[in-house]
C-alpha cells in the first residue's frame, strides 16, 4: 500500500497561473482533507471532503477550489497563485469513523513557490 | 484564542534521555480527540499517538507516552530513551465533537533536537 500520494511534489508558479494539485489514497478512507503549512507553523485545514460527492471550506479556504474526483482522489486547485500561497501542502485521509478517533495519515507534501 | 498551545518552541534532550513536550487545549466539547504528530526534517507527518477525552488510562505507544490531564486541558507528549532520529518537529492536534470528518486543529509545533 501506498498511502496517501501527492504529485508534484515540488512546483514553482509565477504570480497569476494556475495548477492543480493532486491527491489519491489507496486505504478505501473516505474522508479527505488538504492542509498548508507555513514556515515555523503548525497545518491549517483548507478544504476537507467527509465523504465522496461533498465538500466543505476549512479555516483557510480563499484563492482555492477542490474536487472530490471519486473515493480515491481529491484535488486542489489554485485559479491564480498569489505569493500569499507559498507554502507547503498537505493532503490528508481517514477511515472518517464516528467520533474523534478518526485518524488522518498524511502524503508528502508538496512544496510550491509563488514568484 | 488558539485552541491547540505549544509553548516550547524548541526543546534540547540528552541521547537516552525522557523529554516532556507541552500541549494544552481549549474546548468546550465533552467528546474529543487529541493527536501527536512527528514531522522529521524529510517533511512528512508521522502519526505518533492517540489520546480520546473519554479515555480513562493514559496512552502509550512505545516509548510514546501522553500525560493527558483534563482538569487542566493538557496532553502532554513524553518520550523516553531519546535516540538521535527523534530529532524532529512535534505537532499536537485536537478533533473535536462527535461528527464525521471533524475539522483537526493544530498547534505551531516544538522543534526537538537530541544530542548525542
Amino acid at each position: 500500500n501506498a498511502g496517501v500520494t501527492q504529485t508534484p511534489k515540488f512546483q514553482v508558479l509565477k504570480t497569476g497561473q494556475s495548477m492543480t494539485l493532486q491527491c489519491a489514497q489507496d486505504m478505501n478512507h473516505n474522508s479527505m482533507y488538504w492542509y498548508r503549512q507555513d514556515p515555523g507553523m503548525g497545518l491549517r485545514l483548507i478544504y476537507y471532503s467527509a465523504s465522496e460527492g461533498t465538500t466543505d471550506k476549512g479555516e483557510v479556504p480563499n484563492g482555492y477550489n477542490v474536487s472530490r474526483l471519486n473515493k480515491r482522489e481529491f484535488s486542489l486547485r489554485l485559479e491564480s497563485a498569489a505569493p500569499s500561497q507559498t507554502s507547503v501542502y498537505f493532503c490528508a485521509s481517514s477511515e472518517a469513523r464516528s467520533g474523534p478517533t478518526d485518524t488522518q495519515y498524511f502524503g508528502p507534501g508538496t512544496r510550491l513557490t509563488v514568484l | 484564542a488558539q485552541k491547540i498551545t505549544q509553548t516550547q518552541p524548541g526543546m534540547f534532550v540528552q541521547e537516552k534521555e525522557a523529554v516532556t513536550l507541552d500541549c494544552t487545549y481549549d474546548t468546550s466539547d465533552q467528546s474529543y480527540g487529541l493527536f501527536w504528530y512527528k514531522q522529521p526534517s524529510s517533511g512528512e507527518m508521522i502519526f505518533l499517538i492517540y489520546q480520546g477525552s473519554y479515555d480513562e488510562q493514559n496512552a502509550t505507544e512505545g516509548r510514546y507516552s501522553l500525560n493527558f490531564q483534563k482538569a487542566r486541558k493538557s496532553a502532554n507528549l513524553v518520550i523516553s530513551a531519546s535516540q538521535l532520529g527523534d530529532s524532529a518537529m512535534y505537532f499536537c492536534a485536537m478533533r473535536e465533537g462527535d461528527t464525521n470528518a471533524g475539522k483537526s486543529t493544530f498547534g505551531d509545533g516544538t522543534t526537538l533536537t537530541v544530542k548525542p
